[in-house]
């Protein structure tokens, strides 16, 4: 138990559409990551936000944005969807350890694009 | 681009017997993290390691970073059914950078 909770469990979508991810962080965690799982890979990191703003950005077009609220709750957003952003999106915030880099997971939304 | 290449990709073994899983990179990582993900769940830290050639135990779990930080290995002796998952490692870049591994998926038969 991590005390990082996201909603909703699954989703299923068309393409063309736009969806909206939530992560709910343990009170105190200033950074949230989000990533994106495919089946069968290791998470791919999208982007990191610090106190609500973005502060690291992996390798994924300007479509897949996000928010950081002030209540440790975070949003990813993804527009335009297309069939290969169907995976397992993890959200992890960030416990301040001394090196920035406890960082807990939560259990994931999975989307599928049809 | 896939930064961190773990091997092997899949693994089955019974009950008793010990492994090893490397994860291997060109590039040089800050610290280290490895995590165990089991399905429906997200990954768990299990440790960080941040200097070259440290060695870290956790019960029957030792993992080593390697002397010029680019390499990591996780060795686990007398494997139970209860290590069963996939076991990710993730190089640090800076101060936000996770780069994960392609994965090792564990199974242990009893």
């Amino acid at each position: 138990e991590t005390g990082v909770t996201q909603s909703p469990t699954h989703l299923i979508k068309t393409r063309g559409q736009q969806v909206t991810l939530r992560c709910s962080s343990q009170s105190g965690h200033n950074t949230v990551s989000w990533y994106q799982q495919a089946l069968g890979q290791g998470p791919q990191f999208i982007f990191q936000y610090y106190r609500e703003e973005e502060n690291g950005r992996g390798n994924f077009p300007p479509r897949f944005s996000g928010l950081q609220f002030p209540n440790y709750s975070s949003e990813l957003n993804v527009n335009a969807l297309e069939l290969d952003d169907s995976a397992l999106y993890l959200c992890a915030s960030g416990g301040g350890g001394m090196y920035q880099e406890t960082q807990y997971f939560g259990p994931g939304t999975r989307l599928l694009v049809l | 681009t896939q930064l961190l290449e773990q091997s092997p990709q899949f693994l089955s073994i019974q009950e008793g017997e010990n492994l090893t899983v490397y994860c291997n990179s060109s590039s040089v990582f800050s610290s280290l993290q490895w995590y165990r993900q089991e399905p429906g769940e997200g990954p768990v830290l299990l440790v960080t390691v941040v200097t070259g050639g440290e060695v870290k135990k956790l019960k029957r779990l030792t993992f080593q970073f390697g002397d010029a930080r680019k390499d990591s290995s996780l060795h686990i002796t007398a494997a139970q059914p209860g290590d069963t998952g996939l076991y990710l490692c993730a190089g640090i870049r800076g101060t936000y950078k996770y780069i994960f591994g392609t994965g090792t998926r564990l199974k242990v038969l009893a």
